[in-house]
């Protein structure tokens, strides 16, 4: 069965930190992977998507990059944290031909900038 | 334009009474799935109920059932026999069809904060 797994669970981090959360997912090939971001009493926002290795596309500008070094790893990360990117971040798959309610979201990761 | 709009941020029920959750939605795509989410304080996502575009009959799981009325654009959620459990953030979602070479993307409301009380 396929799994996917994120961590850090939480962090605090002070503002000019590095950031680096980490989504892999096991049982399937090929994924779709995606990072959302709920900012608090907010809705999920979509940050990036990925449809293969080193393919990113970004959907908003941000002080945020992600990267797909292997074929099911998705990986957030920031040079410098800003107050703004406290939050909730969850990373996400699709198989590659998305049919029906076929997307699985991983346990999500509480950031909070300090 | 919001795509996806959640009117009632918070909403109050009794226990074992329905509720109903509005969303609406706005696309040119005639291919597209909508989707709710439950939310509890942990923050997983838990997937609750899908209805897809040219899906004849509104969607139901066990004590959820959407409201899919297609002309409208909209799509709530019924929520039968209403427990304490139930109390939760509820996202509306909507997915569209994929252009060449990306990926199809769920786009989401801002919520409904559901309290169910005694």
């Amino acid at each position: 069965s396929q799994t996917i797994h994120q961590w850090p669970a939480t962090l605090v981090q002070p503002v000019g930190s590095p950031l680096s959360l980490e989504c892999t997912v096991e049982g399937t090939s090929n994924p779709n992977l995606y990072w959302y971001r709920q900012a608090a009493g907010r809705g999920l926002q979509l940050l990036f998507y990925s449809v293969g290795i080193g393919q990113i596309s970004s959907e908003v500008p941000q002080n945020l990059s992600a990267s797909r070094p292997q074929d099911r790893q998705f990986i957030l990360s920031s040079k410098k944290l800003l107050l703004s990117d406290s939050g909730f971040y969850l990373c996400a798959w699709t198989p590659r031909r998305l049919a029906g309610n076929t997307i699985y979201f991983g346990e999500g990761s509480w950031l909070t900038v300090v | 334009a919001q795509k996806i709009t959640q009117t009632q941020p918070g909403m109050f029920v009794q226990e074992k009474e329905a509720v109903t959750l509005d969303c609406t939605y706005d696309t040119s795509d005639p291919s597209y799935g909508l989707f709710w989410y439950k939310q509890p304080s942990s923050g997983e996502m838990i997937f609750l109920i899908y209805q897809g575009s040219y899906d004849q009959q509104n969607a139901t799981e066990g004590r959820y059932s959407l409201n899919f009325q297609k002309a409208r654009k909209s799509a709530n959620l019924v929520i039968s026999a209403s427990q304490l459990g139930d109390s939760a953030m509820y996202f509306c979602a909507m997915r569209e069809a994929a252009g060449t070479g990306t990926a199809s993307k769920l786009t989401f409301g801002t919520g409904t904060r559901l309290q169910v009380t005694l």
